[in-house]
């Protein structure tokens, strides 16, 4: 069946430095991927998206690319702050609409 | 937030004893899930709904059932709770894009 694999964290990072999470992808099909954010004690959020190889999602300066060839999405940023700190997942969509989830990645931003 | 509200937010039960989640959407949205969260693991599907009376199991349904008689709730139950059920459950909608909208959250713990 459809799986997600990501890196393991915890992550800890100091102020502007670069993220990177990686997420790798097995599937039958073209599905679409997601990354999700969850802040502490809240619900998951969408960070980004692509529906398509070579799709690049962005949002709230995060990106990530949808790479066929390699299946995978990893997410980065250039410069994170402390309001990043948060758990980051990975997931794809299959072609009935449900979603495989990663295990998460805990990001810790240090000022 | 996405108009979902999930109760009870937090819920200690005993082992063997019936719980009911529910789930409610202001949006009028075909699609609605549970998930259940628990480390390691990211957040795993238990049941979908694709419409009133229309659902179906996810990957971790066993002991679960779940219930949509209109469209704005869908409705969790845990038949005989067990400490193994213990987690956080998530509720989410599928929008007309098919893109997922996650709720707030509920809290289980089973003693």
């Amino acid at each position: 069946g459809d799986s997600v694999t990501q890196m393991e964290g915890p992550v800890t990072l100091s102020e502007e430095a670069f993220l990177t999470i990686n997420c790798t992808y097995t599937a039958t099909g073209y599905p679409s991927l997601f990354w999700y954010v969850q802040y502490p004690g809240e619900g998951l959020q969408l960070l980004l998206k692509a529906t398509k190889a070579d799709d690049k999602g962005s949002n709230k300066g995060f990106e990530a690319t949808y790479r066929k060839e390699t299946t995978s999405f990893h997410l980065e940023k250039g410069s994170v702050q402390v309001s990043d700190s948060a758990v980051y997942f990975c997931a794809l969509r299959d072609n009935d609409y449900k979603l495989s989830f990663g295990a998460g990645t805990t990001v810790t931003v240090r000022a | 937030d996405a108009g979902i509200t999930q109760s009870p937010r937090h819920k200690v039960t005993e082992t063997g004893t019936p719980v009911t989640l529910r789930c409610h959407q202001t949006e009028n949205h075909r699609y609605m899930y549970w998930y259940r969260q628990d480390p390691g693991h990211g957040l795993r599907l238990i049941h979908y709904s694709y419409g009133v009376k229309d659902t179906d199991k996810g990957e971790v349904s066993d002991g679960y059932s779940v219930s949509r008689s209109k469209t704005e709730d869908f409705l969790l139950t845990l038949e005989s709770a067990t400490s193994s059920q213990t987690s956080v459950y998530f509720c989410a909608i599928g929008r007309t894009d098919h893109e997922q909208y996650f709720g707030p959250g509920t809290r289980l713990t089973v003693t």
